[in-house]
């Protein structure tokens, strides 16, 4: 069975600190997909980034870099002078790869980041 | 383009009755799933269906269900409702099944009273 662990439950910065979100997670799988998706009071699930069990390349977009290492099964996600905006709940999922069965998406409990002023 | 769009936005059902969500996805996706989201277990998965046809289903009693059509737009009925119900539930469609990133809408909130 798949699972995803993100052991912060709440985050509490202040603007312009940087942060790190852990996420681990379990599967027996060789192939995968790793994502984060950001969820705004509005309750959309933002996504961010995508990572498959192949590349363990970290990747930096803008504020936002990623750090896959999978001889710890973990996918940390760091925000760089985070701002007020970056305020939200962080969720990080796995999914597995079956073509013909379909996917699904296993959740992490999430992390609730709050950036204040 | 246009997103995932779920109908309608908030819900408010009594107990024992049923209800039906609907969710039309990104144009050309033929993936769509269905995500129940509570405070105590968090989102879990529900189905998933791919050209009409269920590919996938979560650990959910019978009472939930789900179809699509050939338009690819979706939906979930939930009969005899429960006060457990009460939920967000989000919709997701992809392009291709996990290879790509899901597109998530922005959800009914469902409450049960």
């Amino acid at each position: 069975a798949q699972k995803v662990t993100q052991a912060q439950t709440e985050i509490s910065v202040v603007e312009k600190e940087d942060v790190t979100l852990d996420c681990v997670y379990e599967t027996r799988d060789t192939t995968y997909y790793l994502f984060w998706y950001k969820q705004p009071p509005s309750g959309e699930l933002v996504f961010l980034i995508r990572r498959n069990s192949f590349d363990e390349q970290n990747e930096i977009s803008g504020r936002y870099s990623w750090n896959f290492q999978k001889s710890t099964s973990s996918f940390n996600f760091t925000i760089t002078a985070s701002q007020v905006v970056d305020s939200a709940v962080y969720f990080c999922a796995l999914s597995e790869v079956q073509e013909t069965s379909g996917s699904r998406l296993t959740f992490g409990e999430g992390t609730q980041l709050t950036v204040n002023p | 383009k246009a997103g995932v769009t779920q109908t309608p936005r908030y819900l408010i059902k009594t107990r024992g009755q049923q209800v039906t969500l609907s969710c039309s996805p990104i144009s050309g996706h033929r993936s769509v799933s269905w995500y129940q989201q509570t405070p105590g277990q968090g989102l879990q998965f529900l189905f998933e269906y791919f050209s009409e046809t269920q590919r996938n289903k979560g650990n959910f009693p019978g009472r939930f269900s789900g179809r699509q059509f050939s338009n690819s737009r979706s939906e979930m009925n939930v009969s005899t409702l429960e006060l457990g119900d009460s939920a967000l539930y989000l919709c997701a469609s992809s392009l291709e099944p996990a290879r790509y990133g899901y597109t998530f809408g922005s959800g009914t909130r469902l409450t049960v009273v």
